[in-house]
């Protein structure tokens, strides 16, 4: 039963254009929500994580979006660039276990 | 910083052969995952420690696998037998319990597993 989905397994976007990644959770009592950049022989690495009790975070080019009631996390791009080019996973934890959607690889077309 | 380091990166092995997987966490760092990672699954948690013990095991499969972390520097994950659908990349990643949790955990480079 996974608690955190990703259903879009992948994502094609122009340079310069707008990426949205989206991801679905079950668990109502996460606290905290993360996405991860894996580029291929690699592990993944942190990207940008959001709070429970904040609905926004911006971080340069990257901001992640959180609707609670919908439970419902979206990855925002802009510009998307081609070195964006990887498979973004998406993550909840509560007390120091993370839960981690499926992935979706994304790929920006110069 | 080194980082979390895994070995061996690749590992090709027969079924029915042992296969232990190797990792070296962060130093100072009190937590560490194994995960692995499937094209259907994603990033699946096979198992997890505090401070070298283990607190949640139940996403290990069977009982063909194991896991063992004797010191804080180092931690095993062993397939027993190993099985052809065992095939997968197994990351390790570490953390500290109290930390800035916003920062989640930090990945090793992971083993590429392939049992023929």
């Amino acid at each position: 039963d996974q608690q955190v989905k990703q259903n879009s397994p992948s994502l094609s976007v122009q340079e310069g254009r707008i990426s949205i990644l989206n991801c679905d959770y079950t668990n109502s009592m996460f606290d905290y929500f993360l996405w991860y950049k894996k580029y291929p022989a690699e592990g993944p690495t942190f990207l940008i994580s959001i709070s429970s009790i904040k609905d926004k975070n911006e971080d340069g080019r990257f901001t992640v979006f959180l609707n609670k009631s919908a439970k419902h996390l979206s990855l925002h791009i802009v510009p998307s660039q081609p070195g964006d080019s990887a498979v973004y996973f998406c993550a909840a934890t509560n007390f120091n276990k993370f839960y981690f959607g499926s992935g979706t690889k994304l790929n920006v077309k110069p | 910083d080194a980082g979390v380091i895994q070995s061996p990166r690749h590992e090709v092995t027969e079924m029915g052969q042992e296969v232990t997987l190797r990792c070296k966490p962060i130093s100072g760092h009190n937590s560490l995952f194994w995960y692995r990672q499937t094209m259907m699954r994603g990033l699946e948690l096979l198992i997890y420690f505090n401070n070298n013990v283990p607190i949640d095991d139940s996403g290990m499969p069977e009982d063909r696998f194991s896991a063992k972390m004797p010191n804080a520097s180092f931690s095993t994950l062993k397939i027993q037998p190993s099985e052809p659908r065992d095939s997968a990349v197994y990351f390790c990643a570490s953390s500290r319990v109290g930390g800035l949790i916003y920062e989640g955990y930090t990945f090793g480079s992971g083993t590429r597993l392939t049992v023929v």
